[in-house]
């Protein structure tokens, strides 16, 4: 049963315009979370991250919105760029508590020139 | 400053083989984990060293699966023998203390991975 899950396992768009990855969790005892950008090839790398406490974390061109009651959380980027084409991981953690990350399936996103 | 490597990147071999994967994590980095990802599903761990101590092998298959840290540096992976729903990227990671704020506020640098496909 997955505890994270990204529904749509592919996104595609304009250059310049913004993308919004999705993420839905279902243990209500994951209060850290992050995304990670994996492009092929290589392994996964840390891109931002987001505690409970917050509603809200921007780093950049990367803003990730976390709606507890929901058990949502996104990723914004703005303006998108066509390096930013890659799949993205969504991972939950328990902050104090496992320090290992549950992560969903990946979106892969596709930025058109 | 060298990141995760792993060793080999691709491995093709028959069903009832035996493959050993290696990772060498970041030079200082005492924690390591093993990862895997069948294609097009989620990252799965599998286990976690605390220099050459395993702290958590929970993720861990089944018995098939031999995971190693000699000497708290590099870590070998053996799956003898291997089974067909093996196949995967198996991804190897290393990260500093998590002190006491928590282990998820520590970055885990990820390796590129090794690709088996077991035939």
């Amino acid at each position: 049963d997955q505890q994270v899950k990204q529904n749509s396992p592919s996104l595609s768009v304009q250059e310049g315009r913004i993308s919004i990855l999705n993420c839905d969790y279902t243990n209500s005892m994951f209060d850290y979370f992050l995304w990670y950008k994996k492009y092929p090839a290589e392994g996964p790398t840390f891109l931002i991250s987001i505690s409970s406490i917050k509603d809200k974390n921007e780093d950049g061109r990367f803003t990730v919105f976390l709606n507890k009651s929901a058990k949502h959380l996104s990723l914004h980027i703005v303006p998108s760029q066509p390096g930013d084409s890659a799949v993205y991981f969504c991972a939950a953690s328990v902050l104090g508590g496992s320090y290992i990350p549950t992560f969903g399936r990946g979106t892969s996103l596709i930025v058109h020139p | 400053e060298a990141g995760v490597t792993q060793f080999p990147s691709h491995s093709v071999i028959e069903k009832g083989q035996t493959v050993t994967l290696r990772c060498d994590p970041i030079s200082g980095h005492d924690n390591l984990y093993w990862y895997r990802r069948v294609m097009g599903k989620e990252i799965k761990f599998l286990l976690h060293f605390v220099k050459e101590s395993k702290q958590d092998e929970s993720g861990m298959p089944n018995n098939r699966f031999l995971a190693e840290r000699t000497g708290g540096t590099y870590s070998t992976l053996k799956v003898q023998p291997a089974e067909l729903e093996d196949s995967g990227v198996y991804f190897c990671a290393s990260s500093l203390n998590p002190g006491r704020a928590g282990g998820p506020l520590v970055t885990q640098y990820f390796g590129p991975g090794t690709r088996l496909l077991v035939l």
